[in-house]
């Protein structure tokens, strides 16, 4: 079945410092794939998404990924945190033809001053 | 501007009472989704629509029940018979005209049921 993990449902990290977040979906064929950003009581905003074009993806607030087909994998990234990056982060597929978008269970990301 | 409006952002019913959580788009979007979040468990679909007069139940339908007479407006009713209704509930919108497009998220309702 087609699914989404997201590893680590907590992440930490000083601010400054390097931002990974892992998405990994399960599928033989390639999806749309995007990252979602939800900040405490709110709506889910989008923060870049993959439409086979490029596949290193730059998206707002200076986060981008990389879809890696072998790997099944689109790896969000941020060189330098910040203490407004503190929010829970979604990754999301959805495949030609399809209406159903499939979410990972999310990444609560703390950054530490 | 453009947007997903959901009302109210905060709502509070009896146990055995049914309530409605309201969804608007002025976005033309043709398709239009209800999803339920709970800590830890990401998003659930509940309800999805494509065009108007037409849904089809997601992966929790069950003690739910929506309507899609308008193409801007997507309301979920919460019934008396789900079990479990206290949750954060999500409505977003998506062009079909895109195959690759982004859903756009409503800023969402948080139900409380005692």
């Amino acid at each position: 079945a087609q699914s989404v993990t997201q590893l680590g449902s907590h992440v930490s990290v000083s601010e400054g410092a390097l931002v990974l977040l892992r998405c990994n979906y399960s599928s033989s064929v390639p999806p749309y794939l995007f990252w979602y950003v939800q900040y405490p009581n709110q709506g889910l905003q989008l923060l870049l998404k993959y439409t086979s074009a490029a596949t290193l993806v730059k998206g707002i607030n200076g986060f981008e990924a990389e879809f890696k087909k072998s790997e099944t994998s689109f790896h969000l990234t941020k060189p330098s945190a910040h203490m407004s990056d503190a929010a829970e982060y979604f990754c999301a597929v959805i495949f030609s033809g399809t209406y159903k978008y499939i979410f990972g269970t999310g990444t609560r990301l703390k950054v530490l001053a | 501007d453009g947007g997903i409006t959901q009302s109210p952002k905060y709502l509070f019913r009896k146990e055995g009472q049914n309530v409605t959580l309201s969804c608007e788009q002025n976005l033309n979007h043709d398709a239009m989704y209800w999803y339920r979040q709970d800590p830890g468990q990401g998003l659930r679909l509940i309800y999805y629509s494509q065009i108007v007069n037409d849904f089809q139940k997601g992966d929790i339908a069950e003690g739910y029940s929506v309507s899609r007479e308008k193409k801007e407006s997507f309301p979920l009713t919460v019934t008396s018979a789900q079990k479990n209704p206290t949750a954060f509930y999500l409505c977003a919108s998506r062009s079909t005209g895109a195959p690759s497009g982004e859903q756009y998220f409503g800023p969402g309702t948080r139900l409380t049921v005692t």
